[in-house]
């Protein structure tokens, strides 16, 4: 059984402040690792598909970073404003999976004007 | 919105039934992957197929059967429905089937209550 966890399970941050949150997946047999962010009535919409050790990728003030070695990834969100309240989920993919994704339970991260 | 449609939104059954849910990929996608998401679990991968072939399986529940059409729709069959079948049901589409590089579109979910 594959184990994706995702910390912390809740965030409360105020308006303009920056935070960031970890996925730990396991290090052995990666293939990829994907971010999505999923908002309340909404259905989770993809932010990164990360596959190389020391990946970095970025959209708008939203970035992630990957270590394979270690098995973590992290997310960064700079300047946080309200609309970037949601739940941020990670995928794992493993060789040997079929290419399918275990999911963590996501993180819920709430900012208050 | 992703261009995954799936119907109903919302279902209301008893125990013991059946329902079938429906599901439509964006169009050029040929993978069909469905998702279960229960009170404070994660989503679960259930089933995906790909141009109308099963490609992966997930812990799926033999009471549990999907099958994905020439048009490439895909429909969900949950028989002998329990209590604890009761969760939000994503379908999600990508281009191909076999690649971790590509993203999964999610479609707006069905809430299946099972009472």
């Amino acid at each position: 059984i594959l184990n994706v966890e995702q910390s912390p399970q809740s965030l409360h941050v105020q308006e303009g402040d920056s935070t960031n949150f970890t996925c730990s997946f396991p290090s052995s047999n990666f293939y990829a690792l994907h971010w999505y962010r999923w908002e309340t009535a909404k259905s989770p919409e993809a932010l990164f598909v990360m596959t190389l050790n020391g990946d970095e990728k970025k959209k708008g003030r939203i970035s992630a970073t990957l270590n394979t070695k270690e098995g973590y990834s992290y997310l960064y969100i700079k300047g946080s404003q309200p609309e970037d309240s949601a739940t941020y989920l990670c995928a794992f993919m493993g060789g040997g999976s079929n290419y399918k994704l275990t999911f963590g339970k996501g993180t819920l991260l709430t900012v208050n004007p | 919105d992703s261009g995954v449609t799936q119907t109903p939104k919302h279902l209301i059954t008893a125990t013991g039934q059946r329902v079938t849910l429906r599901c439509s990929p964006r169009s050029g996608d040929l993978s069909v992957y469905w998702y279960q998401q229960s009170l404070d679990q994660g989503l679960q991968f259930l089933i995906q197929y790909y141009n109308g072939e099963e490609r992966a399986k997930g812990n799926i529940l033999e009471r549990f059967s999907a099958q994905q059409f020439p048009d490439l729709h895909s429909e969900l069959n949950l028989s002998s429905l329990e209590l604890g079948d009761s969760a939000l049901y994503f379908c999600a589409s990508s281009v191909v089937g076999g690649s971790p590089y590509n993203e999964q579109f999610f479609g707006p979910g069905t809430r299946l209550t099972v009472l």
